[in-house]
């Protein structure tokens, strides 16, 4: 079982519609999660972080840890054309090590 | 702010020469860099750790003498990729950390080996 798993897609959603990106993990020791976007031939970006369990809010982002599913979510809401991107979960627990999943291809048709 | 480059952005070099690219933290004081290669359609893979002034950790499997990291200062590391071979080929991407655990990411460095 790989430390981080997380559904590749593609993913294809209309404009406005509300997306749910996920990721499971295997790893007790992970205390940090994090979201990043990366659109094409560019590096990621941090859209969220988030410590421990709960839930964490941030514009049209909410992102959701649960700890005792080993479950984290990115919910984005109203979603744009711009939105389109590849988004990556990432994690750490007792080093600076970040483990990343594969990313899920977001596509927000007009 | 916490601004993160590279350079160049892209490269093209013929098999067997040296290539280095430069990351650089512009409005913080990296205390680790970290160099990731990442393949098409693939996640970013860890390739070393550098503190500044010491010597990179590398991931298992990455060869030391062929990638070489320099991490001159608190906003400066280098990445020399040494006698590079077509398979060398790929997407490198260096990020720079304050406190160990928020890691913001350059844009990248696409290396094409001819």
């Amino acid at each position: 079982q790989k430390e981080v798993e997380q559904d590749p897609g593609p993913l294809s959603v209309p404009e406005g519609a509300i997306v749910s990106l996920n990721c499971t993990y295997s790893n007790s020791a992970f205390q940090y999660f994090m979201w990043y976007r990366q659109y094409s031939r560019k590096g990621p970006e941090l859209l969220m972080y988030t410590y421990s369990s709960g839930n964490k809010e941030d514009g049209r982002f909410t992102a959701q840890v649960d700890k005792s599913s080993k479950y984290i979510s990115l919910f984005i809401r109203d979603s744009q054309p711009s939105d389109s991107a590849t988004y990556l979960c990432a994690m750490q627990g007792g080093s600076e090590k970040l483990v990343f999943g594969k990313g899920t291809k977001l596509t927000v048709n007009p | 702010g916490a601004v993160v480059s590279q350079h160049p952005s892209r490269v093209i070099c013929k098999s067997g020469t040296s290539v280095k690219i430069e990351c650089r933290s512009l409005d913080f004081q990296a205390t680790t860099m970290f160099w990731y290669r990442q393949f098409p359609k693939q996640s970013l893979m860890l390739m070393a750790t550098s503190n500044e002034g010491s010597k990179a950790t590398y991931e298992q499997g990455v060869e030391k003498d062929k990638f070489l990291i320099n991490h001159a200062s608190l906003t400066l590391s280098t990445l020399t990729v040494t006698s590079a071979h077509p398979e060398d080929s790929s997407f490198y991407i260096c990020s720079a950390s304050v406190s160990g655990y928020e890691q913001y990411f350059g844009p990248g460095t696409r290396l094409t080996v001819t």
